[in-house]
This record gives structure tokens, C-alpha cells and sequence, in this order.
């Protein structure tokens, strides 16, 4: 089973402000097969990024992946209100599918 | 627009069964592999099963192997969890989720549903 560790757990930042997550895994994700999700409360889960870098539909420019191997990172460059969330990665390379512990990324 | 939509869930016994469907529009439901995963209230996400678009190959994580069962009704646009020998450790909330797929292999979920929630209590 691939693990995969998300840090930091939480995130305080204020609107503007970049955010970095950071998700490892505990073996090499080949293919690049790796998704970002967000959620926020009282909505549907919604992909954010796929194959590491690739944004989902209507996705805004501002979310942006990147990695390889066993270290992925999701970025938003400037934080709107609408972006604090919890942001969960996952892994699609074998199953069972599996997810990290998410980062909450919550206003300063 | 897809939309998923879960239902089913409520408050069963230990050892007790449950079925949930998903009712899914908006995307041509019989071409699309199908999933579900669950997360237990405040904490994070579990992936349950898998289903292929025809039905044919189904997948379950260990803690629920050979006490679910995932199948579909295509014509019927719907997907099905059926949940049996419930355990306190199965509260969660159930969601319905969409996978990318091609010919020969599956990719990401794209699209989830808001789920339903289901307790096991006595």
C-alpha cells in the first residue's frame, strides 16, 4: 500500500498569501498518478489537479502541482477567500487507492 | 452538469445491512468506472470499492472485503453499495464518486457526490 503524508496539517495564512502543501509518499508514484482534492464544508469534494500538474476544468490559474518520485507539492500563489479548505492528495498508480491526511489551510 | 447524488444511509445495528444507491446524470453513466469512498465525520478519506463501466471487475479495500458488495444498473443510471456485517468502525460518510478511465487502465476521480451518512450504533 502506498502511503502517502501530507504536512503541514495546518496551514494559517491570510488572503494574498502563497500556500505550499506538501505530500510524500512512501514509494515512488510512477506516471506522474497523482490528484489534489478540496473540500470545504457543505460541499462536494472537487478535483483540483490530476497527473500531478494538470488542473481540472475550471480550475483558476493561481492552483498549480508539481513533483515526482515520492514528493509532490501543491501550491496556490495568492490565497483568495474562497480557498480556505482542506486539500487532500491521492494516489491512482495501484490500488488500493489511497489518500492522504489532508491540510486544512485556514485564515490568519 | 454530472451529479451524484447518495442515499440510503442513516442508523443501522452492529451486524446489521445496509443499502445505498447514487443516482447519476448529466454524463453517459455506462461509460464511466465507478467509486465510493468514505470518510468518517472530521477526519480523512478512505477509498471503499471500484466498479468497472460494464460491471464485470469490481475492487474493495481489505477493511470491507467480503462484507460489501458494489454493482451497478446502467439502464437505470445507478450505482450501489451493499453493506453487510456492519461494524461500529463503518460509520463514515458514503461518497459516490466518478473515475477517469481509458481503454486500458483507470486514473483519477473527477467528479464526487455530497454523500450520505451512515452510523452504526447500538
Amino acid at each position: 500500500e502506498i502511503v502517502l503524508t501530507q504536512s503541514p496539517g495546518t496551514l494559517s495564512l491570510s488572503p494574498g498569501e502563497r500556500a505550499t502543501l506538501s505530500c510524500r509518499a512512501s514509494q515512488s508514484i510512477s506516471n506522474m498518478y497523482l490528484a489534489w482534492h478540496q473540500q470545504k464544508p457543505g460541499q462536494a469534494l472537487r478535483l483540483l489537479i490530476y497527473d500531478t500538474s494538470n488542473r481540472a476544468t475550471g480550475i483558476p490559474d493561481r492552483f498549480s502541482g508539481s513533483g515526482s518520485g515520492t514528493d509532490f507539492t501543491l501550491t496556490i500563489s495568492r490565497l483568495e477567500p474562497e480557498d480556505f479548505a482542506v486539500y487532500y492528495c491521492q494516489q491512482y498508480v495501484t490500488f488500493p487507492l489511497t489518500f492522504g491526511g489532508g491540510t486544512k489551510v485556514e485564515m490568519k | 452538469e454530472v451529479q451524484l447524488f447518495e442515499s440510503g444511509g442513516g442508523l443501522v445495528q452492529p451486524g446489521g445491512s445496509l443499502r445505498l444507491p447514487c443516482a447519476a446524470s448529466g454524463f453517459t453513466f455506462g461509460s464511466y468506472a465507478m467509486s465510493w469512498v468514505r470518510q468518517v465525520p472530521g477526519k480523512g478519506l478512505e477509498w471503499v470499492s471500484s466498479i468497472s463501466s460494464d460491471g464485470v471487475n469490481t475492487y474493495y479495500g481489505d477493511s470491507v472485503k467480503g462484507r460489501f458488495t458494489v454493482s451497478r444498473d446502467n439502464p437505470k443510471n445507478t450505482l450501489y453499495l451493499q453493506m453487510n456485517s456492519l461494524r461500529v468502525e463503518d460509520t463514515a460518510i458514503y461518497y459516490c464518486v466518478r473515475r477517469i478511465c481509458s481503454t486500458s487502465r483507470c486514473y483519477y476521480f473527477d467528479s464526487w457526490g455530497q454523500g450520505t451518512l451512515v452510523t452504526v450504533s447500538s
